[in-house]
Formats: structure tokens, sequence, C-alpha cells
């Protein structure tokens, strides 16, 4: 079965400073990826997803993430982070030969940034 | 363009009730998808509909069971609560030609006591 790990279950940080959100995957022959962001007390919005092709992929709100297939990760990236970032960050991954397609989510990291 | 849709927002059951939550995919959209996010925790899936037919069961008991109507609008049925039935359970709608993305609605908050 597939799982997704979020190393990180908080991650603080100041404003204007680069963040990383960590992801590692269960290893499979192909796999979809996605990150998605729940603001409180609301469902989740899809930030960026990686379904084939170059590696680096950006996303909305200047967030960009990163396929390793090596070492089956897919660690989240912001150059520079704002007050408004500050919210839950889940990791998920399909896969897109499993007939129907189910995501499988992350425990989630919270992201919170200081002024 | 309505996105997801899904009611009620807030519920409140005690234990042994049963309960019904509403969804209505986004416009175009023809499977639903539901999912149970327990509190500190992420989402887990429960199950899947496409022309009206369970699709995919994620590892969830009997209890819990759903519908597709014909304009693809859903419901998750879920009989005999627990305490630990207690999350926000979410829908997303995506389409079975491109269902790579699942958008999903603002979920359904059901405490039960």
């Amino acid at each position: 079965a597939q799982s997704v790990t979020q190393l990180d279950s908080q991650v603080p940080v100041f404003e204007e400073a680069p963040v990383e959100l960590r992801c590692n995957y269960s290893s499979s022959v192909s796999v979809y990826l996605f990150w998605y962001v729940q603001y409180p007390n609301q469902g989740l919005q899809l930030l960026l997803k990686y379904l084939s092709g170059s590696t680096l992929v950006k996303g909305i709100n200047g967030f960009e993430a990163e396929f390793n297939k090596s070492q089956t990760s897919f660690h989240l990236r912001k150059p520079s982070v704002h007050i408004s970032d500050t919210s839950e960050y889940f990791c998920a991954v399909s896969d897109p030969v499993e007939y129907g397609n189910k995501l499988v989510f992350g425990a989630g990291t919270i992201l919170r940034v200081k002024s | 363009d309505a996105g997801v849709t899904q009611s009620p927002t807030h519920l409140i059951k005690t234990r042994g009730q049963q309960v019904t939550l509403r969804c209505s995919p986004k416009s175009g959209h023809d499977t639903v998808s539901w999912y149970q996010q327990a509190l500190g925790q992420g989402p887990q899936f429960i199950f899947q509909y496409y022309e009206e037919e369970e699709r995919q069961r994620g590892n969830f008991p009997d209890r819990f069971s759903g519908h597709q109507f014909p304009n693809y609008s859903s419901e998750l049925n879920v009989n005999a609560l627990l305490l630990g039935d207690s999350a926000l359970y979410l829908c997303a709608s995506s389409l079975v030609l491109a269902d790579n993305e699942q958008f999903f609605g603002p979920g359904t908050r059901l405490t039960v006591l």
C-alpha cells in the first residue's frame, strides 16, 4: 500500500525567509504527486502537482516542488514566505495505474510564518 | 462556475444515530470521492463513486455507505455513529477521463457526542 511521510509536523520560519516542507512517499512504478494547502476550517486547495515530465514543478503563490525519484521525495519550497502562507500543508500521492486514482495523504505540516 | 459544495457545514449527533452528508460536484465533473479527516491528521479515503456505483473503497467499515445520483451529486451515510467518527468529512470531485486532479469542497464538520 502507498504511504506518505511528511517529516516535519511544524515548521516555524520568519517572514521573507525561504522554507522547505519535506515529503517522502513509498516507491511505486509510477506516481502522481500533489501538494495541497488547507486554511482553517476549510477544504483543500491544490498548490501544485507532478504527473510526468520536468521534475521541477511550479505552483500557485510562488511555491515549487521537486520530484526526486531516486530518493522518493517531493519537497515543497518557497524562496520568500509571507505571513499569509501560515497554514497546514499536505503532501499526497496517487497511483495512475490503480483504478479510481484515490489520494493517499501525509499527516500534514503546519507552516508558521513569524514577523 | 460553482465549485464543490457540501451540506451541512456543521452537524452534531449522538452515539448510535445515523447521519447523511451531501455533496454537489464541480460543474462538468462526474466522479465523487469522500475523505475523512480526523483532528490533527491527513484526510483518509473512504470511497469513490462513478456512474452511480462505488468504484473504489478505502479501509472503512460497512457502517459507511454512499450513493451517487444521476446528476452526479452524492451522499455519504454513516450508521451507528461512534465517538471516533467525529471528523471533517471532505468531498472531492473529478472527471474520470482526467482524474489526476481532485477538487475539494469545504467539508462537513461532524461531532458525535
